[in-house]
């Protein structure tokens, strides 16, 4: 079973900052994908990639898939307090399956 | 715009008791799917479908089952509930003939607490 692991596990930053976060694993995936999920709502897709070494640009939000197709990185320039909530990553393993990380839950503070 | 309804946002119930989880989507989508999802540890899949009256397990189905009648309605039951089943149950539904592959559009949930 493949497993993503996401960092951090809880950011909080002030309105305006630069963040990064993380989903890695071990193993590779045909493609990722990136949601997030705002408090008593379920998850809404922001971005597929599925080219290694891919980079998608969504306004403020920069998306990155490793060259090895093994991890990605979600870049949010100048946070405003509507980027809060929970991003999760989910990897899809050629059609067999499909996996969620845990999530990285942000707060941006005004 | 894609509309995925769950029956129930908070659900209580006590152990041993049958629940059923009710989802249903507008879209004319294929595939349906239900998630459980606990701090930490992420969406878990529990059972999808990619037809009608078709079924498929995913990585955790024991304690669950499953029913889709209609192409446009997926249930979801615990036959009999225990503490453990306490969380937030997420239903999607996706377009495509492949199973998990494409983008899923989820409904809000339902936060299930067993007693």
């Amino acid at each position: 079973t493949q497993l993503l692991e996401q960092s951090p596990q809880f950011l909080s930053i002030q309105e305006g900052e630069n963040l990064t976060v993380y989903c890695n694993s071990s193993s590779v995936f045909s493609s990722l994908q990136w949601y997030r999920q705002e408090p008593g709502e379920g998850p809404v897709l922001l971005v597929t990639v599925v080219t290694g070494g891919e980079v998608k640009k969504l306004k403020r939000l920069t998306f990155q898939f490793g060259d090895a197709r093994k991890d990605s990185s979600l870049h949010i320039t100048a946070a405003q307090p509507g980027d809060t909530g929970l991003y999760l990553c989910a990897g899809d393993n050629y059609g067999q399956n499909f996996v969620f990380g845990p999530g990285t839950r942000l707060s941006v503070l005004p | 715009d894609v509309k995925v309804t769950q029956s129930s946002r908070y659900l209580v119930k006590r152990t041993g008791e049958k629940v059923f989880l009710e989802c249903v989507q507008d879209m004319d989508h294929e595939n349906m799917f239900w998630y459980r999802q606990d701090p930490g540890l992420g969406l878990r899949l529990i059972y999808f479908s990619y037809d009608v009256k078709m079924k498929e397990k995913g990585d955790i189905p024991e304690g669950y089952s499953v029913s889709r009648e209609k192409k446009e309605r997926f249930s979801l039951i615990l036959e009999s509930a225990s503490t453990n089943q306490t969380s937030m149950y997420l239903c999607a539904s996706s377009p495509t003939g492949l199973a998990v592959t494409d983008t899923q559009y989820f409904g809000p949930g339902t936060r299930l607490t067993v007693l």
